[in-house]
C-alpha cells in the first residue's frame, strides 16, 4: 500500500516570500498524485492533479503553482505569496480508482 | 464534476448506528461512490466504496439503490473516536479527480 510524505506539518511565512511544500510517495510507483487546499471549516479544494512526471493540472487559477520532477515526488510552489494563501495543504495519491486515494498529514500554511 | 450534497452535522450517541446519507443527483454511469472520514488536522481517510447494492467492511456498510442517486454510509456502534468529518466526494465522470464538499460532522456522544 502506498504512504504518502509531506511536510513541514506546519509553516508561517510572511506576505511576498516563496513557497515549496513537498509531497513524496512511497510503496508505489506511476500514481497519480493531487495537492488539496482545506480553508477553515470548508471542503477541500482540488488545487493540482498529475498523471505523470511532468504532467500538471491546473483546476483554479491561483498565485500557486505545482511541479512533479520525478514520479513519486509533488512540489507546490508560489514566488510570492498572499495572505489569501493560508490554508491547510493536502497530498493525496492514487494507483487506481478502486482503491481511492491516500492522504498525507497535511501542512498548515499560515501567512503573516 | 458531479455534484453531491449532505446535511452538515449530526449528533449522535455512543453505540448507536449512525446513518449518513449523500445525494449523487448527477452521479455519471461509470462514477463509483467512496466515502471518506478526516479527523482534525488530518488528511481523509478512505473507507468505503460501492458501484450499486451493499458493500460491506470491517469499518462500516455502504448502501446504493439501484438508481444510485444516493448512497448512505452506516457505522455500526459508533464510538467517541467516531467523531469526524464524513465526505462522499463527487468522482468527475471516471477520470479519477475527486471534488470533495463540505462534508457531514458527526460528533458522538457519550
Amino acid at each position: 500500500s502506498q504512504t504518502i510524505h509531506q511536510w513541514p506539518a506546519t509553516l508561517v511565512q510572511p506576505v511576498g516570500s516563496p513557497l515549496s511544500l513537498e509531497c513524496t510517495v512511497e510503496g508505489t510507483s506511476n500514481p497519480n498524485l493531487y495537492w488539496y487546499r482545506q480553508a477553515a471549516g470548508r471542503g477541500l479544494q482540488l488545487l493540482f492533479y498529475s498523471v505523470g512526471i511532468g504532467q500538471i493540472s491546473s483546476e483554479v487559477p491561483q498565485n500557486l503553482s505545482a511541479s512533479r520532477p520525478q514520479d513519486r515526488q509533488f512540489i507546490l510552489s508560489s514566488k510570492k505569496l498572499l495572505l489569501s494563501d493560508s490554508g491547510f495543504f493536502l497530498c493525496a495519491g492514487s494507483v487506481n480508482r478502486e482503491s481511492g486515494y491516500t492522504f498525507g498529514s497535511g501542512t498548515r500554511l499560515t501567512v503573516v | 464534476l458531479a455534484k453531491t450534497t449532505q446535511p452538515i452535522s449530526m449528533d449522535s450517541y455512543e453505540g448507536q448506528e449512525v446513518n449518513i446519507t449523500c445525494s449523487h443527483n448527477n452521479i455519471a454511469t461509470n462514477d463509483y461512490i467512496t466515502w471518506y472520514q478526516q479527523f482534525p488536522s488530518q488528511g481523509p481517510r478512505f473507507i468505503i466504496q460501492g458501484y450499486k447494492t451493499k458493500v460491506t467492511n470491517e469499518v462500516a456498510s455502504l448502501f446504493i439503490p439501484a438508481d444510485r442517486k444516493s448512497s448512505t454510509l452506516s457505522l455500526p456502534r459508533v464510538s467517541l473516536s467516531d467523531t469526524a468529518v464524513y465526505y462522499c466526494p463527487d468522482e468527475c465522470h471516471g477520470n479519477n479527480r475527486l471534488a470533495f464538499g463540505k462534508g457531514n460532522q458527526v460528533v458522538v456522544i457519550p
